[in-house]
């Protein structure tokens, strides 16, 4: 199957720092990729979804001002949490899917710790 | 909207037991279904999809799934469960008649003893 990347797959700052996580498709044209966090325990959460070149889709509750989308080319999207605080702490996972095929694939997750 | 509902958060099996974990759905028409198994600190990994056609599917790792329209559900199988296979799954189900975003359950948890 395809290939996603994400990166890092763990990450430690400091609250009131930003911190960036990308989301790379490594063989395939990603037009749409979606942002999950998972709290421990818990079922992946859909932020928000992102289309090449055009401003993403947040879902309701969560800030889009605090949880920056970028998806600038078709292989690349990053997520970055502005001001992080302790309760940002979580799982973050991308998914990627191209224009001809129903089917998302996964990245390996972020683990974000903030202290 | 779509849903979906795992009804056991855990379950426990010995190696070499059968397994049968539990998926229900709800929505209007035939959704895409799936299941993904993901390891401690890991991603998801697809394990098998139902689109249409056969509604017996099998997937990797020995694990099949039955669609069942009547009972709106989507149940994982093996036949013979493997430490290995200790993971929390997921079941989700997506909209063929929208964008594709999947909406997952909340998770099954598989415990696997010697």
């Amino acid at each position: 199957g395809a290939v996603v990347s994400q990166h890092p797959s763990r990450v430690i700052c400091k609250s009131g720092t930003s911190v960036k996580i990308e989301c790379r498709s490594l063989d395939f044209q990603a037009t749409t990729m979606f942002w999950y966090r998972q709290f421990p325990k818990q079922s992946l959460m859909l932020m928000a979804t992102s289309n090449e070149g055009s401003k993403a889709t947040y879902e309701q509750g969560v800030e889009k001002d605090k949880f920056l989308i970028n998806h600038a080319s078709l292989t690349l999207s990053t997520l970055t949490v502005t001001s992080a605080h302790p309760e940002d702490s979580s799982f973050y996972i991308c998914s990627a899917r191209d224009t001809n095929d129903s089917e998302a694939f996964f990245g390996q997750g972020t683990r974000l710790t903030v202290v | 909207a779509q849903s979906v509902t795992q009804p056991d958060i855990h379950i426990t099996v010995s190696e070499g037991a059968s397994l049968e974990l539990r998926c229900n759905y709800s929505y209007g028409a035939t959704p895409y279904l799936f299941w993904y198994v993901q390891s401690p600190g890991q991603g998801l990994q697809l394990l098998l999809k139902y689109f249409s056609g056969d509604t017996l599917v099998q997937g990797i790792k020995g694990f099949e799934a039955e669609f069942k329209r009547s009972q709106s559900s989507f149940n994982l199988r093996k036949p013979s469960v493997h430490w290995s296979d200790a993971a929390e799954y997921f079941c989700a189900v997506g909209d063929p008649g929208g964008s594709y975003i999947p909406t997952f359950g909340r998770g099954t948890s598989l415990i696997v003893h010697p």
